[in-house]
């Protein structure tokens, strides 16, 4: 079935440091794939998404690219603030189901002044 | 405009008792979906309506679990004879499209203790 395996946190950065979360799936057909995001007392938001491989998904300084070949959607951000202390989640749509999302455990990550 | 909002944010029970959970979709919302969210993990998903009818069920765990949503609109998760494992956080979720491909929209959640 469809799985999502992304790094394992928590994660500490200084501010303006340079961020990356890894996320790998497991698939049936040809997914969309998303990044989440928790920010402390609030609900999940879209971060960002991408629907086909080489697609590059961009929001608020953050990017992730589908790399259909190595079956990534890596998080990446050049240089964090205070505000991205969050918990990030990657997630698939699979081909199979237009609706269901398939998420990681999520990846914490504390920034720091 | 208003987002999801699911009430109440927190729950707190016995064993064996019955909770309802309720979620209010942003208004035009035709799909609804409701996750579970164990301490830990990523949300899992449990079930999907598509306007009032339950289009796939199948990640709810077993029968003390049900949800309905009469007029297409508002929605009730329903848990019967609660159980210890049965604590975390139920997210609900909302969409625009008929298909269900558009962006969800999450709620907060609720939390449910089962003590």
């Amino acid at each position: 079935g469809d799985s999502v395996t992304q790094m394992e946190g928590p994660v500490t950065l200084s501010e303006e440091a340079f961020l990356t979360i890894n996320c790998t799936y497991t698939a049936t057909g040809y997914p969309s794939l998303f990044w989440y995001v928790q920010y402390p007392g609030e609900g999940l938001q879209l971060l960002l998404k991408a629907t086909k491989a080489d697609d590059k998904g961009s929001n608020k300084g953050f990017e992730a690219t589908y790399r259909k070949e190595t079956t990534s959607f890596h998080l990446e951000k050049g240089s964090v603030q205070v505000s991205d202390s969050a918990v990030y989640f990657c997630a698939l749509r699979s081909g199979g189901s237009n609706y269901k999302l398939t998420f990681g455990k999520g990846t914490l990550l504390t920034v720091n002044p | 405009g208003a987002g999801v909002s699911q009430t109440p944010s927190n729950k707190v029970t016995e064993k064996g008792k019955y909770v309802e959970l309720r979620c209010d979709p942003i208004s035009g919302h035709t799909a609804l979906y409701w996750y579970r969210q164990s301490l830990g993990q990523g949300p899992e998903f449990l079930i999907y309506f598509q306007g009032t009818g339950a289009a796939d069920d199948s990640g709810l765990p077993n029968d003390r679990f049900f949800a309905v949503r009469p007029e297409g609109s508002v929605s009730t998760l329903k848990i019967q004879r609660t159980e210890r494992g049965d604590s975390a956080v139920y997210l609900c979720a909302s969409s625009f499209g008929l298909a269900g491909g558009d962006t969800q929209y999450f709620g907060p959640g609720t939390r449910l203790t089962v003590l």
